[in-house]
């Protein structure tokens, strides 16, 4: 099946600080990937549907200007945390989908914010 | 809008036993996928076995297969011969076509936590 590879699978970072999480494809193009936020012991929540060479589709309640979404490529789209809270520690997800049959998921990025 | 609903938030079962989780989801749509997914404490999302909604069979993966009655709206999940490495999270998703253009975004059940005892 197809690969889609997420770094880093954990970080943690000063309050205040921003940090970039990277999704790849690496053996697919993909022209539209997901973003999630997990709480523990819940679901997916979808934050936002990135689209390659356009701007980002966010979900009511996600603000744009903290959680920055680009999708320069075909196969990569990168979120970046900005300015971070202690409240932005989650289990972040980026997923892509091939011609909409299937998802296919990264491995989670862990941030937790000091 | 489409929903989906677990209604077993958890489950818990001998090893070797068979085990049935149950998914509902409410659309208006004609065409779309289902899915159950796998999340072990790794946290890595894995497909456990997808159903297309045209087709009447149901799907089968080995010692899963599911219960896909598209009237009822009803995607159930049978674990056989359940083993220890099946203890994970199993959440039930629906994909859509998201209106306008050609994105596919999943609806996500709350997820089912099964446990499998020695």
């Amino acid at each position: 099946g197809a690969v889609v590879s997420q770094h880093p699978s954990w970080v943690i970072c000063k309050s205040g600080t921003s940090v970039k999480i990277e999704c790849r494809s690496l053996d697919f193009q993909a022209t539209t990937m997901f973003w999630y936020r997990q709480f523990p012991k819940q679901s997916l929540m979808l934050m936002a549907t990135s689209n390659e060479g356009s701007k980002a589709t966010y979900e009511q309640g996600v603000e744009k200007d903290k959680f920055l979404i680009n999708h320069a490529s075909l196969t990569l789209s990168t979120l970046t945390v900005t300015s971070a809270h202690p409240e932005d520690s989650s289990f972040y997800i980026c997923s892509a989908s091939i011609h909409g049959t299937e998802a296919f998921f990264g491995q989670g990025t862990r941030l937790t914010v000091v | 809008a489409q929903t989906v609903t677990q209604s077993q938030p958890e489950m818990s079962v001998q090893e070797a036993e068979t085990v049935t989780l149950s998914c509902t989801y409410d659309t208006s749509e004609n065409n779309y996928y289902l899915f159950w997914y796998k999340q072990p404490p790794s946290r890595q999302m894995i497909l456990v076995i997808r159903q297309e909604a045209y087709k009447q069979q149901n799907a089968t993966e080995n010692r899963f297969s599911v219960n896909f009655q598209k009237a009822a709206k009803s995607f159930s999940l049978k674990i056989s011969d359940s083993q220890l490495g099946d203890t994970a999270m199993y959440f039930c998703a629906f994909m859509k076509r998201s209106r306008g253009d050609s994105n596919y975004q999943l609806i996500w059940g709350a997820g089912t936590k099964l446990i499998i005892k020695p």
